[in-house]
């Protein structure tokens, strides 16, 4: 099956510090890829949805400055997370879509904790 | 606007039995794909079946079929012959035409040995 790949897995940093979540799908193109968030026993949040070689779209409320994506190739997205603080932490799992409505395929999530 | 509704927020059931897990769909599209994902623990989620809007057959994969309603609106996830490892949060998800998911609030699902 789809395979995609997110790194890190966990992530534990201080206050200020910015931090990059890579997505990668292993063995197929993604045309485009999605980032979530997730709280404890809650539904996915979408974030923000990226096309290959465009300008993420970001869902409202979500900072386009604080969270920083950038989908450069069919195959890697990333996610940076400026100048992180406590209430950014969370789980953020991304997500890679070949085309149309075939199924998203998701990375096992980035567990980012803000100290 | 899309929308996906889990009415289940859990459901308990005995090993070896079967399980039908509940989603209910509203969508302005007349094409759209129906899917339900797997989150056991870990946090991973896992793709497990499709049904898009013009499949005259209900979708099947192993021990996983979808009674897809679409007068109804209905796009429920059987789970049969239930295993311990079965035990996990279920997402029921729709596309539609603009492709940007929609994630119903999941059912925990926990099964008894």
């Amino acid at each position: 099956g789809a395979v995609v790949s997110q790194h890190p897995s966990w992530v534990i940093c201080k206050s200020g510090t910015s931090v990059k979540i890579e997505c990668r799908s292993l063995d197929f193109q993604a045309t485009t890829m999605f980032w979530y968030r997730q709280f404890p026993k809650q539904s996915l949040m979408l974030m923000a949805t990226s096309n290959e070689g465009s300008k993420a779209t970001y869902e409202q409320g979500v900072e386009k400055d604080k969270f920083l994506i950038n989908h450069a190739s069919l195959t890697l997205s990333t996610l940076t997370v400026t100048s992180a603080h406590p209430e950014d932490s969370s789980f953020y799992i991304c997500s890679a879509r070949a085309q149309g409505f075939q199924p998203q395929h998701f990375g096992d999530g980035t567990r980012l904790s803000i100290l | 606007a899309q929308k996906i509704t889990q009415t289940q927020p859990g459901m308990f059931v005995q090993e070896k039995e079967a399980v039908t897990l509940d989603c209910t769909y509203d969508t302005s599209d007349p094409s759209y794909g129906l899917f339900w994902y797997k989150q056991p623990s870990s946090g991973e989620m896992i793709f497990l079946i499709y049904q898009g809007s013009y499949d005259q057959q209900n979708a099947t994969e192993g021990r996983y079929s979808l009674n897809f309603q679409k007068a109804r609106k209905s796009a429920n996830l059987v789970i049969s012959a239930s295993q311990l490892g079965d035990s996990a949060m279920y997402f029921c998800a729709i596309y539609g035409g603009s492709y940007i998911p929609t994630f119903g609030r999941g059912t925990s699902l926990i099964v008894h040995p």
